[in-house]
């Protein structure tokens, strides 16, 4: 099956810092890839969007200068935290979409991040 | 708005009980209806889905059926196994952006 891969896996950073999180498409090329967070004990809550080639569609109250979003081939999209303080220490995780004439999603195994 | 509520977890079960997890949704228009499983260390995957009324999505042992007249898509399995221990999330999808929204997801801890 269509396999989505997340680097690194965990992250600790310091306050103030950039974090770059990667999410690829191993065997399939991903039109489009949605990114989440995820809360302990709570649901993923989709932050954004993206399409390949164009910008990213964030949701209602995330902060797209927080949170770049590039999706610049089909099998790769990176998501860059941006002066990261430890209120955006959570459980990040993407998806990809598309190759297999469905539209399923398929997820990556996420991203701890943890800002000291 | 459209969203998605579980039961709370954790549901533990000895071996070869039988399983539901309640899954109750609310949305506009005629969303399709998703049970996603995380096992642990690993990312979700599709378990099964349904894209209308009455339809019944079924894989692994594991059936939920479309019910529009009680908003409902539970999750049910007739004989659990250890190795079905896992999250497991109910979703619902509006429109063709694609976009999920997820319900709260439900831990299954199935002891031997």
């Amino acid at each position: 099956g269509a396999v989505v891969s997340q680097h690194p896996s965990w992250v600790i950073c310091k306050s103030g810092t950039s974090v770059k999180i990667e999410c690829r498409s191993l065997d399939f090329q991903a039109t489009t890839m949605f990114w989440y967070r995820q809360f302990p004990k709570q649901s993923l809550m989709l932050m954004a969007t993206s399409n390949e080639g164009s910008k990213a569609t964030y949701e209602q109250g995330v902060e797209k200068d927080k949170f770049l979003i590039n999706h610049a081939s089909l099998t790769l999209s990176t998501l860059t935290v941006t002066s990261a303080h430890p209120e955006d220490s959570s459980f990040y995780i993407c998806s990809a979409r598309g190759g297999d004439g469905t539209d399923t999603q398929y997820f990556g195994p996420g991203t701890r991040l943890t800002v000291l | 708005g459209n969203s998605v509520t579980q039961m709370e977890g954790p549901v533990t079960l000895s071996e070869e009980a039988f399983l539901t997890i309640n899954c109750t949704y609310t949305a506009t228009g005629y969303p399709s209806l998703f049970w996603y499983v995380q096992y642990p260390g690993e990312g979700l995957q599709l378990l099964l889905k349904a894209t209308k009324a009455d339809d019944k999505g079924s894989n692994k042992g594991f059936e939920a059926t479309y019910r529009k007249e009680t908003t409902s898509f539970h999750l049910e399995k007739g004989s659990v196994q250890v190795s079905d221990s896992a999250v497991y999330f109910c979703a619902l999808r509006t429109g063709n952006t694609g976009k999920l929204i997820f319900g709260q997801g439900t831990t299954l801890q199935v002891k031997p």
